[in-house]
């Protein structure tokens, strides 16, 4: 059973359209964290929410937590090929801190 | 955030031999260190906890005697993947940080021939 499900998988669309991915899980989790990897690196950390409701941008990145701490999305605004990569969302149960739980990626690609 | 170093990036060996890799915390003492184990375009999986000073602890279906791990210090992890065979080709991933942030090595993509 996946814990946190993320969609979509794969997602291939051309420059200057907008996209958003899904975080999605029947628990709460005290936050969660949105990376975002490139082809033979490690993943970096976007950012953190931690608040039910929260909504934080970077750029033309925009994520937002559920209120009930259950969910998460990021959207782009405008996509650019530069925003090609995969995207991890991964959060901390909350009374769990212990283990990062992750989802599965989506694959993104921005075509020019 | 925490600084990583993961060496080597990437190699390549030989069928039956060992590999070592290392992930250090440059800024950041740290005593418990994860590594994980990636295919192309999925998610990260979590191998094993790496814990300063004592055992780690490893995912069920990970074989502890293949996947060692030494976290001899607040600073360095290593993971060896003993008699390495094909299959075990992968993209390997530590990490530093618990609670709610986490910072990763530049990962190490291991290719068995």
């Amino acid at each position: 059973t996946q814990l946190l499900e993320q969609s979509p998988q794969f997602l291939s669309i051309q420059e200057g359209e907008n996209l958003t991915v899904y975080c999605n899980s029947s628990s709460v989790f005290s936050s969660l964290q949105w990376y975002r990897q490139e082809p033979g690196e490690g993943p970096v950390l976007l950012v953190t929410v931690v608040t039910g409701g929260e909504v934080k941008k970077l750029k033309r990145l925009t994520f937002q937590f559920g209120d009930a701490r259950k969910d998460s999305s990021l959207h782009i605004t405008a996509a650019q090929p530069g925003d090609t990569g995969l995207y991890l969302c991964a959060g901390l149960i909350a009374g769990n801190n212990r283990k990062l739980i992750w989802g599965l990626g989506t694959s993104l690609a921005v075509n020019p | 955030g925490a600084v990583v170093s993961q060496h080597p990036s990437w190699v390549i060996c030989k069928s039956g031999t060992s590999v070592k890799i290392e992930c250090r915390s440059l800024d950041f003492q740290a005593t418990t260190m994860f590594w994980y184990r990636q295919f192309p375009k999925q998610s990260l999986m979590l191998m094993a906890t790496s814990n300063e000073g004592s055992k780690a602890t490893y995912e069920q279906g990970v074989e502890k005697d293949k996947f060692l791990i030494n976290h001899a210090s607040l600073t360095l992890s290593t993971l060896t993947v003993t008699s390495a065979h094909p299959e075990d080709s992968s993209f390997y991933i530590c990490r530093v940080g618990s609670g709610g942030e986490a910072f990763f090595g530049q990962g190490t993509r291991l290719t068995v021939v």
